[in-house]
């Protein structure tokens, strides 16, 4: 069945440091892909998305490309900051005829002063 | 511009009780779902609803019950309340992803933080 896998965390970074969580998909057909963010005792709000191959979704600094050929969605950002630390979780959905979101078991960041 | 409203935002049963978590969205959105959150597991979906009169069990629907009779409204109802869903529990709706021009974007609420004796 469909699936989304993500690195484990926690990732602990200096700030200003660059930031890659890994993030892979397992579905059929061409699922939209999704990051999103939870900071301390809130819910999770949309970090940014991609609907379709090599589309790059991009928000706040932080960047994802929708790689078809290796089924992956990996979140970058080039300099973090302490105001980044949260979970942030990888997440599908498909586009035909299922309303599912697929989530990966998120990744803790702690961003150091 | 209220969004997905879930009540209440803390509460402690005992076990053996019953409770409805409650949710309400105000932007007409036809999906929507109850998810908790576990430590280290990640969100689990419950159940979900595609529409007004429509329910279905996602992945841990056990000793949960739900019902949607309107498409602003999708309650959460623990039959009898065990150890085991003491949890944070999220609401969260969107438009379908067939519907024209949507991409299916998942709106939450705040959470519901649930501890069982």
């Amino acid at each position: 069945g469909n699936s989304v896998t993500q690195m484990e965390g926690p990732v602990t970074l200096s700030e200003e440091a660059f930031l890659t969580i890994n993030c892979t998909y397992t579905a059929t057909g061409y699922p939209s892909l999704f990051w999103y963010v939870q900071y301390p005792g809130e819910g999770l709000q949309l970090l940014l998305k991609a609907t379709k191959a090599d589309d790059k979704g991009s928000n706040k600094g932080f960047e994802a490309t929708y790689r078809k050929e290796t089924t992956s969605f990996h979140l970058e950002k080039g300099s973090v900051q302490v105001s980044d630390s949260a979970v942030y979780f990888c997440a599908s959905r498909g586009t035909s005829g299922t309303y599912k979101y697929i989530f990966g078991t998120g990744t803790r960041l702690k961003v150091l002063a | 511009n209220a969004g997905v409203t879930q009540t209440p935002k803390f509460q402690v049963l005992k076990t053996g009780q019953s409770m409805t978590l409650q949710c309400a969205q105000d932007m007409n959105h036809e999906y929507m779902s109850w998810y908790r959150q576990d430590p280290g597991m990640g969100l689990r979906l419950i159940h979900y609803s595609v529409g007004a009169g429509i329910t279905d069990q996602g992945e841990v629907p056990n000793g949960y019950n739900v019902s949607r009779s309107t498409t602003e409204d999708f309650p959460l109802r623990l039959l009898s309340a065990a150890p085991s869903q003491t949890s944070v529990y999220f609401c969260a709706s969107s438009y379908s992803s067939g519907t024209s021009g949507r991409t299916g974007e998942l709106f939450f609420g705040e959470g519901s933080r649930l501890t069982v004796l």
